[in-house]
């Protein structure tokens, strides 16, 4: 999940499993959310959105599940792969701005 | 390839010098965005642009300047005035302002000499 600081929380999953990042989101009249994922030395890069009229959207090996009554936003990743290891971070749209959450650090285990 | 290009990638600052990122996208999008990211923490908006020759203060502005000539463009400088300047500074756009994907560049990092 997310958190404030220096430290961000880390996920290690085996190669070949699923992941699960989640995000807790702060503005309930935000009406759009973006996941993004981050490598080391670049910058971040889109792999889904979600408007809020609706619960659940599917990618390419990725899926964002979206809960509204508890604010709460995830993101899945089938199968994760060794190309899957970065920072993952989720963004709300509020006031025509996103706002973005600390990041979750994805590591994959060979 | 269409795509957000910062330069330079490295930059080093003196104390009292005014630097300037440079930050160029082909995707004729109308809205661009300055970030700062710090290690480990997430991004934090500095300035944004709707449209040409119109920019808003972020959230964390002060010590920073920005300008919209050209669509394609939207340098940023950071200014004597930032004390804490030493932060990875990313650019983004988006085809307009609000409930649009951002589309970001890899970035420039700033250090103190």
């Amino acid at each position: 999940g997310e958190s404030v600081g220096l430290h961000l929380p880390t996920l290690s999953v085996q190669e070949g499993d699923n992941s699960i990042i989640n995000c807790a989101y702060s503005n309930s009249a935000s009406d759009y959310f973006i996941w993004y994922k981050q490598e080391s030395g670049k910058g971040p890069q889109f792999i889904i959105d979600i408007r809020s009229n609706m619960d659940k959207r599917q990618g390419q090996r990725v899926t964002v599940l979206l809960n509204k009554t508890v604010k709460h936003l995830s993101l899945q990743i089938a199968a994760t792969q060794p190309g899957d290891s970065a920072v993952y971070f989720c963004a709300e749209n509020s006031s025509y701005k996103l706002i973005f959450g600390s990041g979750t650090r994805l590591l994959v285990r060979p | 390839d269409g795509g957000i290009t910062q330069s330079p990638k490295y930059l080093f600052r003196k104390e009292g010098q005014n630097v300037t990122l440079s930050c160029e996208q082909n995707l004729n999008h109308d809205a661009m965005y300055w970030y700062r990211q710090d290690p480990g923490q997430g991004l934090r908006l500095i300035y944004y642009s709707q449209i040409v020759n119109d920019f808003q203060k972020g959230d964390i502005a002060e010590g920073y300047s920005v300008s919209r000539e050209k669509k394609e463009s939207f340098p940023l400088t950071v200014t004597s005035a930032q004390k804490n300047p030493t932060a990875f500074y990313l650019c983004a756009s988006s085809m307009r302002l609000g409930n649009q994907p951002q589309h970001f560049g890899d970035g420039t990092r700033l250090s103190i000499l």
